[in-house]
């Protein structure tokens, strides 16, 4: 059964740093093809894909948000963790962590999510 | 960057009624296109990937239809777990991923 759930701060400042882990089970990203990935999600607005981790350690990102996104993973500790910079208000969102289907470029399981408020 | 439009933004449809949803994409992405459905205070669910292929446990009554930039979801009689909010996603050309902005299906 594969399960993955995001953690982290529920509340940040403006301008603060914004760290999310995901940590996952049912699955190792280590085996060729598997991806974890990051998306996010305004209140009452659409989806917005932020980044992807493969197996080998390639990353993407976002081109818009790319400068101030960071993704790596711990294969040991069943993690991926995504740190994003210089938070801004228009950050505030639910933050999904998924996996990424192999062979595909969709995402086949979700974590539940995880609200982040920026707000002085 | 790839834009996706979906349409119409709200779709009111009676249970047991056909619903149909569409997704255009501002340039081709050959059959790489997902759906996925979204209920309030959840994840989004896969339901299609490859334009038409079922993901595992998804019901019969969803199709996935179309190729290039015109892409159609249909749920054929409408259950009343259907009623939820469904995006298209597209992953032909990428970074970035992009999703369009969702339709939600509702009662009549």
């Amino acid at each position: 059964q594969i399960t993955l759930k995001e953690s982290g701060p529920t509340l940040v400042k403006p301008t603060q740093t914004l760290t999310l882990t995901c940590t996952f089970s049912g699955f190792s990203l280590s085996t060729s093809g598997v991806g974890v990935g990051w998306i996010r999600q305004p209140p009452g607005k659409a989806l917005e894909w932020l980044a992807l981790i493969y197996w080998d350690d390639d990353k993407r990102y976002s081109p818009s948000l790319k400068s101030r996104l960071t993704i790596t993973k711990d294969t040991s500790k069943n993690q991926v963790v995504l740190t994003m910079t210089n938070m801004d208000p228009v950050d505030t969102a639910t933050y999904y962590c998924a996996q990424k289907r192999p062979r595909g470029g969709d995402y086949d399981y979700w974590g539940q999510g995880t609200l982040v408020t920026v707000s002085s | 960057e790839i834009v996706m439009t979906q349409s119409p933004a709200t779709l009111s449809v009676s249970p047991g009624e056909r619903a149909t949803l569409s997704c255009r994409a501002s340039q081709s992405v050959s059959s790489n296109l997902a759906w996925y459905q979204q209920k309030p205070g959840q994840a989004p669910r896969l339901l299609i990937y490859g334009a038409s292929t079922r993901a595992t446990g998804i019901p019969a009554r969803f199709s996935g239809s179309g190729s290039g930039t015109e892409f159609t979801l249909t749920i054929s009689s409408l259950q009343s777990e259907d009623f939820a909010v469904y995006y298209c996603q597209q992953y032909n050309n990428w970074p970035p991923l992009t999703f369009g902005q969702g339709t939600r299906l509702e009662i009549k």
